[in-house]
């Protein structure tokens, strides 16, 4: 199974600063990643899908970068509405995987 | 609009088996795959396996296989997760949500399945 390793595991930001999340993949994915956001009680919200494609109706300030083992989510300018966790997913192999989560919290 | 509404909760007693609902509304049911998805506090999420809703195809995490049965009606564009010889491991929240090749735009709300004597 591919491993996804997320850190940190928790973030402590003040709203308007800028974050960069890590997922780490056990082995080469190419951009197989795609980035969630949780809130408490709420489903996943689909962020960004294949690394780095951006999803209709997310705001602009979620991007996300890498390729191969490394994958990182960007928010610039953190909003109050952001704080919530953040998972990777891969698709690379037919058994999809998760990474265990970075929540995001108000410092 | 695309939406996935799933069942309510379920209370079950171990050794006893639920089975969970997924109706799809605003496409065509047959275009995409229904993934089932499962969350809990310890676990995190794991992806359970998938169905393709036009031949009934079915793909299995290797851990949940004997534990999930995997159906679907097309006729009312619902998919079926059935969960047998449960125990209190299987206490979690199971989603469902549409298989875009990999990524999952839109997911159901979520049924809380707790298992308890």
């Amino acid at each position: 199974n591919i491993v996804l390793t997320q850190s940190p595991a928790t973030l402590s930001v003040t709203p308007g600063e800028s974050v960069s999340l890590s997922c780490r993949a056990s082995q080469s994915i190419s951009t197989s990643i795609h980035w969630y956001q949780q809130k408490s009680n709420e489903s996943p919200r689909l962020l960004i899908k294949y690394a780095s494609q951006s999803i209709s109706g997310i705001p602009s300030r979620f991007s996300g970068s890498g390729s191969g083992t490394d994958f990182t989510l960007s928010i610039n300018r953190v909003e109050s509405e952001d704080f919530s966790i953040y998972y990777c997913q891969q698709s690379y192999s037919s058994l999809y995987t998760f990474g265990s989560g970075t929540k995001l919290e108000i410092k | 609009q695309v939406q996935l509404q799933q069942s309510g909760a379920e209370l079950a007693k171990p050794g006893s088996s639920v089975k969970i609902s997924c109706k799809a509304s605003g496409y065509t049911f047959t275009s995409y795959d229904i993934s089932w998805i499962k969350q809990t506090t310890g676990q995190g999420l794991e992806y359970i396996g998938y169905i393709n809703t036009g031949s009934g195809g079915t793909y299995y995490n290797e851990k949940f296989k004997g534990k999930a049965t995997l159906t679907v009606d097309k006729s009312s564009s619902t998919a079926f997760m059935q969960l047998s010889s449960l125990t209190p491991e299987d206490t979690a929240v199971y989603y469902c949500a549409r298989d875009q090749l990999g990524w999952f735009a839109y997911w159901g709300q979520g049924t809380l399945v707790t298992v308890s004597s």
